[in-house]
């Protein structure tokens, strides 16, 4: 599995943008790059996942360049709410992978009035 | 459709005994996954359980062990209770065969004294 380097952490305001770099060199062929969101006391949420290009839901967006040596998480006009720790993760999402997520020690982003 | 739920939400224990931790999946899924997280480890693998076979499994000693039933409900048990076993214990369940995103429940928080 692709070992993946993201910031420690991140600070910002209301309703800014806020963008989380994540690097993963190594990132293999088959690999696609998920984030998850947890907040205190909880489990990790899935917020969105991408194999190239920019993916785009509800919640964020993901950029990915043609290298696919980084991706970046960016989460819009954020709220106090969106206070967390996001994980940046890359494997295999094939039948062969099981579900065996290797977490980093994530981003901690403070949302602050 | 209910979440994910794992029971006892909190758990306090002493050296050398045992604990079972018990996980509900989401209705229909089938992989049940289990992550230990502590604040020095982060979050970390520890096995996977599909249609009651175990398919992946981390590095943890043979004192965690879990097992999956026929309506995917999923039990993991710790032996011999370290004191560094302390830690919150996920559970994350997914649809089907592929490395899918994953839901997670809430968590168990075991405490060992």
């Amino acid at each position: 599995l692709a070992k993946t380097t993201q910031p420690i952490s991140m600070d910002s305001y209301e309703g800014q943008e806020v963008n989380i770099t994540c690097s993963h060199n190594n990132i293999a062929t088959n690999d696609y790059i998920t984030w998850y969101q947890q907040f205190p006391s909880q489990g990790p949420r899935f917020i969105i996942q991408g194999y190239k290009t920019k993916v785009t839901n509800e919640v964020a967006s993901l950029f990915i360049p043609a290298d696919r040596k980084s991706s970046t998480l960016s989460l819009p006009r954020v709220s106090l709410s969106d206070t967390a720790v996001y994980y940046c993760l890359v494997g295999d999402k094939g039948p062969a992978a099981g579900n065996k997520l290797t977490f980093g020690g994530g981003t901690r982003v403070l949302v602050k009035p | 459709k209910a979440g994910v739920t794992q029971t006892p939400r909190y758990l306090i224990k002493t050296r050398g005994q045992q604990v079972t931790l018990s996980c509900s999946p989401i209705s229909g899924h089938r992989s049940v996954s289990w992550y230990q997280q502590t604040p020095g480890q982060g979050l970390q693998f520890l096995f996977e359980y599909f249609s009651e076979t175990q398919r992946n499994k981390g590095n943890f000693p043979g004192r965690f062990s879990g097992r999956q039933f026929s309506n995917s409900r999923s039990e993991m048990n710790v032996s011999t209770l370290e004191l560094g076993d302390s830690a919150l214990y996920l559970c994350a369940s997914s649809p089907g065969q592929e490395g899918e995103k994953l839901f997670f429940g809430s968590g168990t928080q075991l405490s060992v004294l």
